[in-house]
């Protein structure tokens, strides 16, 4: 199946700091990215929807000045939490959409590996 | 979406077949099934999806009943690797997969 990868796998920061995630489609084009985050023994929550070379959609309660989204390229997308504080501490996980379905049925969502978000 | 409702646990023997069942009794016909899975600590990984017709590929087998309600994900010869929480999600691709709380299957040695 298609890879995704993110970067960093894991990072800690202080409170007031902003973090930048990376997430990569390795073998195919993306048109649109996906972000969720999962909190402990919980199920993925998904945030936004980014599609390449617009702006990003939001879901319900989730702020866009405190999580931007820049979806630059067909294999780029990025989350960066800014002004981090000790609640936005959690798993995020970002989810990539093939541009040219490889079989003939619809498209499917790869994930990445996760970046694992502690604020202290 | 359409709704899915899954058993929250399951235990399965190494070795034997592991049946995992979901409801979507509201699916339109638009909806694809799909299956993924997630180990702990890691990203949901994508297992197989179908439309009407049972699928099988190197991970699993996807049995869709015909009145499309129902599915059962088989995993043929469980090992202790396979356990995870394992998502069923219907979808009919354009929008993005939603999940819920999925089952959690325990592969016992």
């Amino acid at each position: 199946g298609a890879v995704v990868s993110q970067h960093p796998s894991r990072v800690i920061c202080k409170s007031g700091t902003s973090v930048k995630i990376e997430c990569r489609s390795l073998d195919f084009q993306a048109t649109t990215m996906f972000w969720y985050r999962q909190f402990p023994k919980k199920s993925l929550m998904l945030m936004a929807t980014s599609n390449e070379g617009s702006k990003a959609t939001y879901e319900q309660g989730v702020e866009k000045d405190k999580f931007l989204i820049n979806h630059a390229s067909l294999t780029l997308s990025t989350l960066t939490v800014t002004s981090a504080h000790p609640e936005d501490s959690s798993f995020y996980i970002c989810s990539a959409r093939e541009f040219l379905p490889r079989d003939r049925s619809t498209d499917t969502q790869y994930f990445g590996p996760g970046t694992r978000l502690t604020v202290l | 979406d359409a709704k899915t409702t899954q058993p929250p646990s399951m235990d399965c023997a190494e070795g034997r077949a592991a049946n995992l069942p979901c409801n979507h009794s509201t699916i339109s016909g638009n909806e694809y099934v799909y299956w993924y899975r997630q180990i702990h600590s890691q990203g949901p990984q994508y297992i197989i999806h179908g439309l009407k017709n049972n699928e099988t590929n190197e991970m699993a087998s996807l049995i869709i009943t015909e009145d499309r309600k129902s599915s059962t994900l088989i995993l043929p010869h469980a090992t202790l690797r396979d356990t995870a929480v394992y998502y069923c999600i219907a979808n009919s691709g354009n929008t993005p997969l939603v999940f819920g709380k999925g089952t959690r299957l325990s592969v016992i040695a």
